[in-house]
């Protein structure tokens, strides 16, 4: 299984401001995936990020909202913009081999927007 | 259309009782993969077991075993001796092949909590 890092593990940012979350991955991965998870809620696909190609995002998230980098296959971006509260969550990046379809997953970033 | 139900949403044990975490699935795929993922309060997603649709044995490992039966599209967790570091949140996932995208369809999770 992959070791994923996450930058910040968690932040608190004021309404109307930009965070970029990184995701770092030990080992070259073609599929990456960003997801959000509202406080006591399940998972929720945000877009899925392959490197070489633009992100495709899921109904309801846009680009210009959650805009993504996938520069290399160890490392990528999500940027949430223009925050509101209801943006507060856990955003997660998880990594898939192709193989197994197993998906192995970021310790997250914990956002709170004042 | 896929969906994933866990329709348990939260479940309260005594330590050493045995619990069973239900998980039904609906796809129209013939291949197809499921699996349950821990998340203990401190919010990381642990995997715990990846089972494809053409193999429906049923799988233990050590206080975990799984019991997938396609006839009822059912892919059930049980925890034997439960302990109080089982209590965490877990999610079932189903993932389609013939989609080609490795895309998760979560359930809504079940908060299981061990009481000492």
């Amino acid at each position: 299984s992959a070791v994923i890092s996450q930058k910040p593990s968690r932040d608190i940012c004021q309404r109307g401001t930009s965070l970029t979350i990184q995701c770092q991955v030990d080992s070259q991965v073609t599929m990456m995936f960003w997801y959000r998870q509202q406080p006591g809620q399940s998972l929720t696909l945000i877009a899925t990020a392959n490197q070489g190609s633009e992100a495709t995002y899921e109904s309801g998230f846009v680009i210009d909202k959650f805009p993504i980098s996938r520069p290399n296959l160890t490392f990528s971006t999500l940027t949430v913009s223009n925050m509101s509260p209801e943006d507060s969550s856990i955003y997660l990046c998880s990594v898939a081999g192709t193989k197994t379809y197993e998906q192995y997953f970021g310790p997250g970033t914990r956002l709170t927007v004042t | 259309a896929q969906k994933v139900t866990q329709a348990q949403t939260e479940i309260s044990v005594v330590e050493k009782e045995d619990v069973t975490l239900d998980c039904v699935y609906e796809t129209r795929d013939t291949t197809y993969y499921l699996f349950w993922y821990k998340q203990p309060p401190s919010g990381e997603l642990v995997f715990l077991i990846r089972r494809n649709s053409f193999d429906e044995q049923n799988e233990i490992s050590g206080r975990y075993s799984w019991n997938f039966q396609k006839s009822t599209s059912s892919f059930n967790f049980t925890i034997t001796a439960s302990q109080v570091v089982d209590s965490a949140v877990y999610f079932c996932a189903l993932s389609e092949a013939a989609s080609g995208t490795y895309k998760y369809i979560f359930g809504t999770g079940t908060r299981l909590k061990v009481l000492a």
